[in-house]
């Protein structure tokens, strides 16, 4: 278990509004991932980091932004809300290449 | 775009069954890891393999990775309902980002 905790754990929105999502983890790990999962695609990976302030772009990040200021903090952003972003958000963290461990997710239903 | 197609999708057995689920790909990776995910939670890591051939078991869980680094297995011996999950399947390419290509998941039932 590698200490990664999300917020909130549950966010119901209207389309249009602007959402954020937290994760914070306690390994001091360098790399943090935000995936959306969701039925018959599987995890797909949104936006990465492998450094503070260092981020860059994943498969499906059209809709969404990313900050990281400190080590232990990725905030995922959703500008304005529509209905397919509709699903649930998980964090990684990975110490080191090709091992992640995940937080429990946040589910988001935009309305 | 590079796709890990895992097998069976959904799979519902009887307690104390043995199966094994499968996960292949064309591209050759040099790490697969293999998690668990159960309803309302985040995926749990159970294995990681990194050289071809490679096995690994876990209690009665047992992963193989392909000669080749394209593929792998994981069998379960004597299943038990508390073995019920998605499980998934991710390759790794070794890069510096430590990005991973995860497949849909194989989802298990198991009854008592």
């Amino acid at each position: 278990d590698a200490g990664i905790t999300q917020s909130p754990r549950h966010k119901v929105t209207e389309t249009g509004t602007p959402v954020t999502l937290r994760c914070h983890q306690t390994e001091n790990h360098r790399y943090m991932y935000w995936y959306r999962q969701d039925p018959g695609h599987g995890l797909r990976l949104i936006h990465y980091s492998y450094g503070v302030k260092d981020t860059d772009k994943g498969e499906v990040s059209d809709g969404y932004s990313v900050s990281r200021s400190k080590t232990e903090d990725f905030l995922l952003t959703l500008e304005s809300a529509t209905s397919s972003q509709t699903s649930v958000y998980f964090c990684a963290t990975g110490g080191g290449p090709d091992t992640q461990y995940f937080g429990p997710g946040t589910r988001l239903t935009v309305l | 775009t590079q796709l890990l197609e895992q097998s069976p999708q959904f799979l519902s057995i009887q307690e104390g069954e043995n199966l094994t689920v499968y996960c292949n790909s064309s591209s050759v990776f040099s790490s697969l890891q293999w998690y668990r995910q159960e309803p309302g939670e985040g995926p749990v890591l159970l294995v990681t393999v990194v050289t071809g051939g490679e096995v690994k078991k876990l209690k009665r869980l047992t992963f193989q990775f392909g000669d080749a680094r394209k593929d792998s297995s994981l069998h379960i011996t004597a299943a038990q309902p508390g073995d019920t999950g998605l499980y998934l399947c991710a390759g790794g390419y070794g890069g510096s980002q430590g990005n991973l290509i995860f497949g849909k998941g194989t989802k298990l039932s198991v009854k008592p």
